[in-house]
């Protein structure tokens, strides 16, 4: 099946910890996109990448890094940095930047204990 | 999970009925729309979209109203059923911004 692939579904971490959430897609789509949800919010975006090997940070892009080595990988760090981390994060991608619709896996839950 | 739409506006309709979910955007230079859907734990689903020099485009018991003149988009469900249950975003996009914004959903609960 075509889609969008977040790994794990649900992840805790310690303080002071980095993880980093898994994003996979075969839609051979160029751009993709890290989001973060907080109940009662709309999604903010964290990082984007346009293509390989190129990616621009987004409104709230402190905490967080990411890399853009294969087209269809696109994996998000959430390092010791971030204050706040937990939250649900949503990867996207889209055919390019501009009027194209973005397509959203399933999400990964973070929870810092 | 955790809910992620715990503050958001609801909007209750009764099975059957045809529900109207409404949004205001910002950008008065926006020029495309998109509609999600989201259900309980669950990523956004894209359901409809719709460009600037359109004022209304349908799908599958779905219908999408762009008023430009008040930066007023509304989604309209027919013949509301369970299923449809969801927090719902709308999103504008501008060419000149080349930024997608969300807002911040609306809770549809449908009742039997």
């Amino acid at each position: 099946d075509g889609g969008i692939t977040q790994s794990p579904k649900y992840l805790f971490r310690k303080e002071g910890q980095n993880v980093t959430l898994s994003c996979e897609q075969n839609l051979n789509h160029d751009a993709m996109y890290w989001y973060r949800q907080d109940p009662g919010q709309g999604l903010r975006l964290i990082y984007y990448s346009q293509i390989v090997n190129d990616f621009q940070k987004g409104d709230i892009a402190e905490g967080y890094s990411v890399s853009r080595e294969k087209k269809e990988s696109f994996p998000l760090t959430v390092t010791s940095a971030q204050k706040n981390p937990t939250a649900f994060y949503l990867c996207a991608s889209s055919i390019g930047r501009g009027e194209n619709t973005i397509y959203f896996g399933e999400g990964s839950w973070l929870t810092v204990v | 999970g955790e809910s992620v739409g715990l503050h958001l506006p609801t909007l209750s309709v009764q099975e059957g009925d045809n529900s109207i979910i409404n949004c205001a955007y910002s950008n008065s230079a926006s020029d495309y729309f998109i509609w999600y859907k989201q259900e309980s734990g669950k990523g956004p689903q894209f359901i409809i979209d719709i460009r600037s020099n359109m004022d209304k485009r349908q799908g599958q018991r779905v219908t999408v109203l762009l008023n430009k003149t008040v930066k007023h988009l509304s989604l309209q469900i027919a013949a509301t059923q369970p299923g449809d249950s969801a927090v719902y975003f709308c999103a504008e996009n501008s060419l000149a911004t080349d930024k997608l914004i969300f807002g911040t959903g609306t809770r549809l609960q449908v009742f039997p």
